[in-house]
């Protein structure tokens, strides 16, 4: 089946630090790909739509320079949470469509855990 | 706008007991319909979906009926195992919402031996 692949998986940095955080679709071309925060036993947060090769949309509240999303190739969104602070920590996780379409389920990286010390 | 409405959990049963997790939705147009499970420490997997009325998905067991009638999806298993331990999201995708997937806040699943 489809694969996602989220790098890295884990991160603990100090504070000020600017992290990466790589989404990348294995063996299908991702048209659409999602960025959602998640809180402890919490929903999944969606942060930003974006598409390829064109700006990210991001959700009401979600600082645009303070999450990167940059999706510069069918196969590859990253996410760079710029300087980032103690309150950032939290699961991020990313996922991927071929197309947009009502019947088309999503296909999840297995996350990123973000600690910023 | 659209929305959707899970249980709340945690939900705890012995092993081989029989689950319900209830989902409702709410949308503009003719969603489809989705379940996904979330291990510990891990990503969302798809579990099942169902696209149109009356359709039912289903995957290792579990099941879910498109219900528009009542705008469910309710997702069931007649036997749980411990390994079925997770987080469940119902989720729906709907032309009204540009396609963009709303997740419930998910239903926490834990199986004793």
């Amino acid at each position: 089946g489809a694969v996602v692949s989220q790098h890295p998986s884990w991160v603990i940095c100090k504070s000020g630090t600017s992290v990466k955080i790589e989404c990348r679709s294995l063996d299908f071309q991702a048209t659409t790909m999602f960025w959602y925060r998640q809180f402890p036993k919490q929903s999944l947060m969606l942060m930003a739509t974006s598409n390829e090769g064109s700006k990210a949309t991001y959700e009401q509240g979600v600082e645009k320079d303070k999450f990167l999303i940059n999706h510069a190739s069918l196969t590859l969104s990253t996410l760079t949470v710029t300087s980032a602070h103690p309150e950032d920590s939290s699961f991020y996780i990313c996922s991927a469509i071929h197309l947009m379409g009502s019947n088309q389920p999503q296909h999840f990286g297995d996350g990123t855990r973000l600690s910023i010390l | 706008g659209d929305s959707v409405t899970q249980m709340e959990g945690p939900v705890t049963l012995s092993e081989e007991a029989f689950l319900t997790i209830n989902c409702t939705y709410t949308a503009t147009g003719y969603p489809s319909l989705f379940w996904y499970v979330q291990y510990p420490g891990e990503g969302l997997q798809l579990l099942l979906k169902a696209t149109k009325a009356d359709d039912k998905g289903s995957n290792k067991g579990f099941e879910a009926t498109y219900r528009k009638e009542t705008t469910s999806f309710h997702l069931e298993k007649g036997s749980v195992q411990v390994s079925d331990s997770a987080v469940y999201f119902c989720a729906l995708s709907d032309e009204g919402g540009s396609y963009i997937p709303t997740f419930g806040r998910g239903t926490s699943l834990i199986v004793h031996p």
